[in-house]
């Protein structure tokens, strides 16, 4: 039972590059979000999903795309990387109501120069 | 001005001492509250959560809402050097929007 995993791990792009975060879970959680980490910001919610299918903009969606096909995975897309989304990202799955964060992954630490 | 606010810190205490960390909100909308830890370099980790006022106590941890004045506090009892983390703060109305502070170092020497 892995819980929420999270790859790569590190990753250094540079400005304009495309790649995608990948996030998988093990729980069967329907409710499933990202969020980025940024010194003295805290984490702030950039989507989230309620299920297969079905998704929605967090706190700061601009730059950033979701899709959801399955239970198991969340992947979040950098359509085109610039260095303000240099960051510390979280995938995180949430309890039935979405009143809270129960499980983040480990994160993936993003340079973009 | 941000919705959950929370010190920075750093913290610095010993081995054995009682710790306060604070926190404040201003959406009066917010019906649930968490405390997460977080290691350097990993995932936070869901640590207590509340619904609404009231205490919540788990070991050496306790969790106090004070609704009134917008307070969230998380006293540790007997800290240990293994509490030495960043603690974060986080509020909720229901439903996918979950605000966090941006965290409080805390260092507790042996």
């Amino acid at each position: 039972n892995a819980g929420v995993t999270q790859t790569p791990k590190f990753q250094v792009l540079k400005t304009g590059q495309s790649m995608t975060l990948q996030c998988a879970q093990d729980m069967n959680h329907e409710y499933m979000s990202w969020y980025r980490q940024d010194p003295g910001m805290g984490l702030r919610l950039i989507h989230y999903s309620v299920g297969a299918g079905i998704t929605d903009q967090g706190e700061v969606p601009n730059g950033y795309n979701v899709s959801r096909s399955t239970t198991e995975d969340f992947p979040l897309r950098l359509l085109s990387a610039a260095p303000s989304q240099t960051s510390v990202y979280f995938c995180a799955i949430s309890t039935s109501q979405g009143e809270r964060e129960a499980f983040f992954g480990q994160g993936t630490r993003l340079t973009v120069v | 001005q941000k919705e959950v606010e929370q010190d920075p810190g750093p913290l610095s205490v010993p081995e054995g001492a009682i710790v306060s960390l604070n926190c404040t909100y201003s959406n009066s909308a917010f019906q649930y509250f968490m405390w997460y830890r977080q290691y350097s370099r990993k995932g936070p980790e869901l640590l207590m959560y509340t619904y609404s006022s009231g205490n919540k106590e788990d070991g050496r941890f306790t969790a106090q809402v004070d609704k009134s004045s917008k307070y969230i506090s998380l006293f540790i009892r007997d800290s240990q050097p293994s509490d030495s983390a960043t603690y974060l703060c986080a509020s909720n109305s229901g439903g996918f929007k979950t605000i966090f502070g941006a965290g409080t170092r805390l260092f507790v020497k042996a």
